[in-house]
């Protein structure tokens, strides 16, 4: 198996613009996470997903982050408009159930000027 | 939110020592994992003890888990060079959800 597969590996953009990360989680883990890592705040979790559906978001910092599971084997993560103090890395972990291990991405390096 | 907090925040050893971190928490868990990242690398899981588990070992890691202090640590034996990374425990609460500590960077020297 692949591992768990994200794009791009960089972003950079303008502030304003419209910012999408891309997952493709392990086959057949059932559970898929969103982190953000900063410096500042360290490893935060925004948001995850059981089976596609969306079970927790309340680590979503504001409504112009929003995040899709269309099916077994893709999520998106969504910011628009981007902001400066989104940049940050973004990573992606899937699993294979509540209480297992998580396989992490590489991670998505986004800069926003 | 962070629940883990690591300590020391960062760890210099000589290639062979032994490098100890320490892990702790404030509410109940299912379980605490233990993660290691590279420089702009992902993370990658070490080691899970559950919490009727006091302690583990995987090759060269052995992982302690002390419920009543909420600690857990995080021994590495017989340093090497490829070592060099942070290090993050991570709870696992009733919400399923994980809760990272901010990490022990260590740095082992050759």
């Amino acid at each position: 198996d692949a591992g768990v597969i994200q794009s791009p590996r960089h972003e950079v953009t303008e502030m304003g613009q419209e910012v999408t990360l891309r997952c493709k989680p392990i086959s057949g883990h059932d559970y898929l996470f969103w982190y953000r890592q900063t410096m500042m705040r360290g490893l935060e979790l925004l948001i995850y997903f059981n089976n596609n559906v969306p079970i927790d978001d309340s680590g979503m910092p504001e409504d112009r982050f929003s995040a899709k599971m269309p099916n077994a084997s893709f999520s998106t993560l969504k910011i628009q408009p981007s902001e400066p103090r989104d940049s940050a890395v973004y990573f992606c972990a899937s699993s294979p159930g509540q209480g297992h291990e998580q396989f992490f991405g590489p991670g998505t390096r986004l800069t926003v000027l | 939110s962070q629940q883990g907090e690591e300590d020391p925040q960062a760890l210099s050893i000589q290639e062979g020592e032994n490098a100890t971190m320490n892990c702790s928490y404030k509410t109940s868990i299912n379980n605490l994992q233990w993660y290691r990242q590279n420089s702009g690398r992902g993370l990658v899981h070490l080691i899970l003890i559950r919490s009727n588990e006091r302690e583990k070992h995987s090759g060269r890691l052995r992982v302690t888990l002390d419920t009543s202090k909420k600690s857990s640590s995080l021994l590495i034996t017989a340093s090497r060079a490829a070592d060099t990374a942070s290090y993050f425990c991570a709870t696992d609460s009733n919400d399923y959800k994980l809760s990272f500590g901010a990490g022990t960077t260590v740095t082992v020297r050759a």
